[in-house]
């Protein structure tokens, strides 16, 4: 089984509409990340969390909502989605080192 | 702040062929220096890495050395395969113990 998973894989979704990116691990990790890639911008920081208790905002945060459940668990929300957060999403994980560990991707698309 | 510059892409090459994907790098202090690779519709997959200067990292057939004085961490294979054909990303890790990631650099290699 996937050490990080992320669901759903695939969401079409309209503007406006509320929608949520689930994303576990199984790890033991503390920290945990979000990123959307866009085609030749790389990667870039939504939010992270080192532990429970602890919610970051990354580079590019206005729009967006984290939740940390559980050690195991960082939900991302898309509260009213917009056309321009069409993009390719990935949870990531790592313990206190510098090595991140990635999930498959959940593919958005914002009509 | 950090950030990192990749070499343009897409690449095209012949099976056999020797690959250079350049990577340098601005940062604060001593950060640690990551490729990563990404295949078709799958999440990014850490290749190689090397955390202080000198350091060589290597796997599968890739090379990339930490050169400070020259700030970059430029990957090499001697002869790639149809099956590296992917993304690959050059990323560092900084004081703020964040990924950087460059603008990702796609590889194809041709039978």
């Amino acid at each position: 089984d996937a050490d990080v998973t992320q669901t759903p894989r695939n969401r079409i979704t309209k503007t406006g509409k509320r929608i949520m990116l689930e994303c576990s691990q199984t790890k033991g990790h503390d920290r945990m990340y979000w990123y959307r890639q866009d085609p030749g911008l790389g990667l870039r920081l939504i939010y992270y969390s080192f532990d429970v208790k602890d919610i970051n905002k990354g580079e590019i945060s206005d729009g967006y909502s984290v939740s940390r459940q559980a050690q195991a668990k960082f939900s991302l929300s898309l509260e009213s989605a917009i056309p321009n957060q069409t993009a390719l999403y990935f949870c990531a994980t790592s313990e206190q080192g510098y090595e991140q560990y990635f999930g498959p991707g959940t593919r958005l698309t914002v009509t | 702040g950090d950030s990192v510059t990749q070499m343009e892409g897409p690449v095209t090459l012949s099976e056999e062929a020797f690959l250079t994907i350049n990577c340098t790098y601005t940062a604060t202090g001593y950060p640690s220096l990551f490729w990563y690779v990404q295949y078709p519709g799958e999440g990014l997959q850490l290749l190689l890495k090397a955390t202080k200067a000198d350091d060589k990292g290597s796997n599968k057939g890739f090379e990339a050395t930490y050169r400070k004085e020259t700030t970059s961490f430029h990957l090499e294979k001697g002869s790639v395969q149809v099956s590296d054909s992917a993304v690959y990303f050059c990323a560092l890790s900084g004081s703020a113990r964040q990924l950087t990631f460059g603008s990702g650099t796609q590889l194809t290699v041709l039978p």
